[in-house]
């Protein structure tokens, strides 16, 4: 079956460690996304990548990082800059970020917590 | 600011019973419109997506509208069932750049009880 591979599924966090969160997928898509989800608020885009070896900030990439060296990959890394890290984490992918129809596929998520 | 407002925050209803979702949007350029469900603890699912040329689109037991002038969307439930418990997501397609930007509303909980 095609679709989004996100783990670990939870994951707690003592402050000032960071940490990966993976995401692969097996859609053939080119664009990767990263997504933060917090009770109360849409979705806010942290990453997104179009190609292998190239990736753009979104509205809050500030304490982030990513890489993507596959295509089906695009790992992302929660710095101990990053002040407030407890939230949902979605992974998504499409065919290309620039059409107007494409269509996100999402993966389960991943939910990180900061004791 | 290009927003994405979900009205109600949360809605209960009766197992068989209809519902209907608001979406107002202030985006502009405007692409499309989607709509997602998201089953709590996991990722949103796609419903519906529509271009501003059309105003109505349906999949099985939703439906979902959408008037460009008045930049407002609405998605109807009808006889809903337990499953239908879940957030509903709307989002707007920004086109900026060449890239199509996702706005996201906050969502709609909605819960089913027999």
């Amino acid at each position: 079956d095609g679709g989004i591979t996100q783990s670990p599924k939870y994951l707690f966090r003592k402050e000032g460690q960071n940490v990966t969160l993976s995401c692969e997928q097996n859609l053939n898509h080119d664009a990767m996304y990263w997504y933060r989800q917090d009770p109360g608020q849409g979705l806010r885009l942290i990453y997104y990548s179009q190609i292998v070896n190239d990736f753009q900030k979104g509205d809050i990439a500030e304490g982030y990082s990513v890489s993507r060296e596959k295509k089906e990959s695009f790992p992302l890394t929660v710095t101990s800059a990053q002040k407030n890290p407890t939230a949902f984490y979605l992974c998504a992918s499409s065919s290309t970020v620039y059409s107007g129809a494409n269509v996100l596929t999402f993966g389960a998520g991943s939910r990180l917590t900061v004791l | 600011k290009n927003q994405v407002e979900q009205s109600p925050q949360s809605l209960i209803i009766l197992e068989g019973k209809n519902c209907t979702l608001q979406c107002n949007y202030t985006v502009s350029p405007f692409s499309n419109l989607r709509w997602y469900k998201q089953d709590t603890g996991r990722g949103p699912v796609s419903l519906t997506i529509m271009t501003f040329s059309e105003n109505t689109k349906s999949n099985g037991r939703y439906t979902a509208t959408l008037d460009a002038d008045t930049k407002q969307s609405s998605l109807h439930i009808t006889a809903s069932q337990l499953s239908d418990s879940a957030s509903y997501i709307c989002v707007v397609s920004e086109v900026s750049g060449g890239y199509n930007k996702l706005i996201f509303g906050a969502g709609t909980r909605l819960a089913v009880h027999p």
